[in-house]
């Protein structure tokens, strides 16, 4: 059972477009929603994150639009740069004291045409 | 940011083999934690430990795996014997809180 969603498994947009990037997730006990971009041969890095106490998060082009009605929660990279090609990864995780841990979806390839 | 390293960047190995893939952590993090990821796909969680105890095991973590701080400071993730499937590059990350992981440049694993 997988559970955090992530879609589209890739995606290209041309350079100065928004890129919209989804995942969906099933546990409700879930309270921390951050994504993380992964360069090729690179580690993966924190790029923003959210909790549901609120339903957006923005840090310069980068947006999380939140949905905790239907477990959904997106990231909208506004004026797509070609540097902003790399790979996506949402993931989620509750606050379970000494037991953080996150849970990954697959990720999304993210292609920025110039 | 934070440094986390990891030692050996990369190793190639004959299957059945023993394997030790090696972690320093970010010195006053209490949360610890290794994933594997076949071709820059999904980051698959292994095993996490906090304040140096290890608090969840998943089902990916087979017999075959072993978890260990050695001196109190670094990890250890030691995969004997090696089978074909674990080729992939094996991650640590650290953090301070839970939330923001610190992850190393990875261990890339060639089994053969």
């Amino acid at each position: 059972q997988q559970q955090v969603r992530q879609s589209p498994q890739s995606l290209t947009v041309w350079e100065g477009e928004t890129a919209i990037l989804n995942c969906s997730y099933e546990d409700s006990t879930f309270d921390y929603f951050p994504w993380y971009h992964q360069f090729p041969g690179e580690s993966p890095a924190l790029l923003i994150a959210i909790r549901p106490v609120s339903n957006k998060k923005e840090d310069g082009r980068f947006t999380i639009f939140f949905n905790k009605r239907e477990k959904k929660f997106s990231l909208h990279i506004a004026d797509s740069q070609p540097g902003d090609s790399a790979t996506y990864f949402c993931a989620a995780s509750n606050s379970g004291g000494s037991n953080y841990k996150l849970t990954f979806g697959k990720g999304t390839l993210l292609t920025v045409t110039p | 940011g934070p440094k986390v390293l990891q030692i050996p960047s990369h190793q190639i190995i004959d299957m059945g083999q023993m394997v030790t893939l090696n972690c320093d952590p970010v010195s006053n993090h209490l949360y610890f934690y290794w994933y594997k990821q076949i071709l820059g796909q999904q980051m698959e969680f292994l095993v996490n430990f906090y304040n140096g105890k290890v608090m969840e095991k998943s089902k990916l973590f087979k017999d075959q795996f072993s978890v260990e701080r050695p001196d109190g400071s670094y990890f250890t993730l030691k995969i004997q014997p090696t089978a074909l499937e674990d080729s992939a590059v094996y991650f640590c990350a650290s953090s301070s809180s839970g939330n923001t992981l610190y992850f190393g440049e990875g261990s890339r694993l060639i089994v053969v």
